[in-house]
């Protein structure tokens, strides 16, 4: 089946900092890739759509300066966080759809900002 | 109103019963209808997919689905301890987006 690796599982830095978050797909080609944010206890949320070759489309209230998504290859998104600060400090996780068949979650990063 | 509605919850069974949870959408125009599981920590891994109305099992899971209620249900028989986590319900437009339910967190009790 579909797999899609995330890196790094986990990342603790300064605030103030930037953290790049990768998400690969690994035995499929994924044009479009989602990136979501989650906080304990809390559901899903849709930050971005990645779109392969194109400029990423944000949802409403998701600073783009802040959280910038590059999609360079078919295989290869990223996410950054920039000038990161505590209150980013949660669980991102992408994930990429094959052939209609529902998504494929990453493992998710767990980021710290101290 | 959410486009996708699921009771959060807690729901509490005890093991070897049946859990039932359900799911509501809003855009009648919804095509294909998911179910993940996630528990806690890590991330939502996909449990079954239902496109047509009626019942599509696989193993101990059943979804079911009624377009003309706007509903979608899971069901879990011979619970286990193991199936104690949170499900996501999620939709899909021709759009091809995925839409997410807050998850019901399910318990099973030994």
């Amino acid at each position: 089946g579909a797999v899609v690796s995330q890196h790094p599982s986990r990342v603790i830095c300064k605030s103030g900092t930037s953290v790049k978050i990768e998400c690969r797909s690994l035995d499929f080609q994924a044009t479009t890739m989602f990136w979501y944010r989650q906080f304990p206890k809390q559901s899903l949320m849709l930050m971005a759509t990645s779109n392969e070759g194109s400029k990423a489309t944000y949802e409403q209230g998701v600073e783009k300066d802040k959280f910038l998504i590059n999609h360079a290859s078919l295989t290869l998104s990223t996410l950054t966080v920039t000038s990161a600060h505590p209150e980013d400090s949660s669980f991102y996780i992408c994930s990429a759809e094959q052939n209609g068949y529902g998504y494929t979650f990453g493992s998710g990063t767990r980021l710290t900002v101290v | 109103q959410k486009e996708v509605e699921q009771n959060s919850g807690p729901l509490s069974v005890p093991e070897g019963a049946i859990a039932s949870l359900n799911c509501t959408y809003s855009d009648r125009g919804s095509q294909s209808f998911f179910w993940y599981r996630q528990y806690s920590g890590k991330s939502p891994e996909l449990i079954m997919f239902i496109y047509s109305n009626g019942d599509k099992e696989d193993g101990r899971f059943t979804a079911q689905l009624n377009k003309a209620s706007q509903y979608v249900s899971l069901l879990i028989r011979d619970s286990q301890p193991s199936d104690s986590a949170t499900y996501l319900c999620a939709v899909n437009t021709n759009a091809g987006k995925s839409t997410f339910g807050d998850g019901t967190t399910l318990t099973v009790k030994p």
